[in-house]
This record gives structure tokens, sequence and C-alpha cells, in this order.
């Protein structure tokens, strides 16, 4: 089972260049989210999104745009990098819902470590 | 807004062994979710164990087992019989249990050795 897979796995990038990491997700979620990871922290949410065409901003999602025109795919663009966007990108699913206790675990992929020189 | 705390950057433990790693968390809501997510070497974010709030009995998943303390807000961890594959950056996380919740909010984590 594929489960979600993020490409590319590395990737370094010079100051203003811009890229898209890719996620799929093979397991029909509603729900997918992508986190950033800095060193010695917990990840923190950039975008999430609940369906196919609709998005919406997580904690920290300035400098970075998304789009979902699929179940399965959720890519995360950076359109002008900055070093402060050097970080471990993690994409995950899930499904989630109409009650309460209905949102089930999420599923992560392996993960993208981006660096901007 | 929600926050989580782990305030123990880092365990040891030898093996065989049983630790406790620690975790406190800040809450208005009564209905949510409480998670203990494993990250090796190789990055992946593993589930370990999940704790629903209005569940009094702690979760338990073969050597890890959980003790939930809602009135204090605690969720600590503990590996029974710990063996080096469980070296790894531990995560305390938590999200609402409303439908539809979106965002986990993770602590900064605790890295584990175990000694061999």
């Amino acid at each position: 089972n594929a489960g979600v897979t993020q490409t590319p796995k590395f990737r370094i990038l010079k100051i203003g260049q811009s890229m898209t990491l890719q996620c799929a997700q093979d397991m029909n979620h509603n729900y997918m989210y992508w986190y950033r990871q800095d060193p010695g922290m917990g990840l923190k949410l950039i975008y999430y999104s609940v369906g196919a065409g609709i998005t919406d901003k997580g904690e920290v999602p300035n400098g970075y745009n998304v789009s979902r025109s699929t179940t399965e795919d959720f890519p995360l663009r950076l359109e002008l990098a900055a070093p402060s966007q050097t970080s471990v990108y993690f994409c995950a699913s899930s499904y989630s819902g109409r009650s309460t206790y209905s949102n089930q675990p999420q599923h992560f992929g392996d993960g993208t470590r981006l660096s901007i020189l | 807004a929600q926050t989580v705390t782990q305030s123990q950057p880092e365990m040891s433990v030898q093996e065989a062994e049983t630790v406790t790693l620690s975790c406190t968390y800040d809450t208005s809501e009564s209905d949510y979710y409480l998670f203990w997510y494993k990250q090796p070497p190789s990055r992946q974010m593993i589930l370990v164990i999940r704790q629903e709030a209005y569940k009094q009995q702690n979760a338990t998943e073969n050597r890890f087992s959980v003790n939930f303390q809602k009135a204090a807000k605690s969720f600590s961890l503990k590996i029974s019989d710990s063996q080096l594959g469980d070296a790894a950056m531990y995560f305390c996380a938590y999200r609402s249990a409303s439908a539809g919740a979106n965002n986990l909010f993770f602590g900064t984590g605790t890295r584990l050795t175990v000694i061999p």
C-alpha cells in the first residue's frame, strides 16, 4: 500500500526560486495537510484541505500556496524561496466525518527536506 | 489556542527496562484526541497510540500504554520492555474531536535513547 507519497525527498533551492512539493494519497481521504518541521521542533500546519476545491490556512501559511483539484493530490508551492523556509515538509491525509469523534488519525508521508541557500 | 508541552528534551532507558515520557496540554475543549507519534531517523511520523478524551480507560498498544489524567491535562507514555528499535523522537499531539477539526498541535518532542 502506497499511503501518502511525497516527492522529491530532498531539494536545494536558491533564494528567490520557486518550486512545487508534490503529495499524493491513495486512501480516498477527504482531508489533506501540509506541515513543516523546523530543527528540534514539532510539526506546524501550513495549509489544509477538506476536499477537492477547498483549502484553508493553518498556523504558518505565509510564503506558500496550495491547490486541490483532485481528492488524491495536494501540491504545495513556494513562489519566492527564502532561507526561513528551510525545513522538512510533511504531507498528511485523514478521513474526517461529520460528527464528534469521527476524525481518523492522520497518515504521514516520508517528508521532503528542503534547503534554501 | 491549544498548546502541548513536553518538558523532557531527552530521555534514556536500558534495553528491556521501562521508561515514561511526559506530556501536558492546555485546552478549553472537553472533546479531543491525544496522540503519541514516533519519528525514527528515517523521518517517518508513525502513530504509536491515541486516546479519546471521553474514555476513562487508558489506551494500550502492546508494550505502549498511556496514563491519561484529564483533570490534570496530562498524557504520559509508558514504554515497557524497551527495545533498540524504540529509539526515536517521540511527539505528543492534540487534536480537537469536533467534526472536521483540522489541526494537530504538536509538542517539541522527546529524544529517546535505548542503551544496549
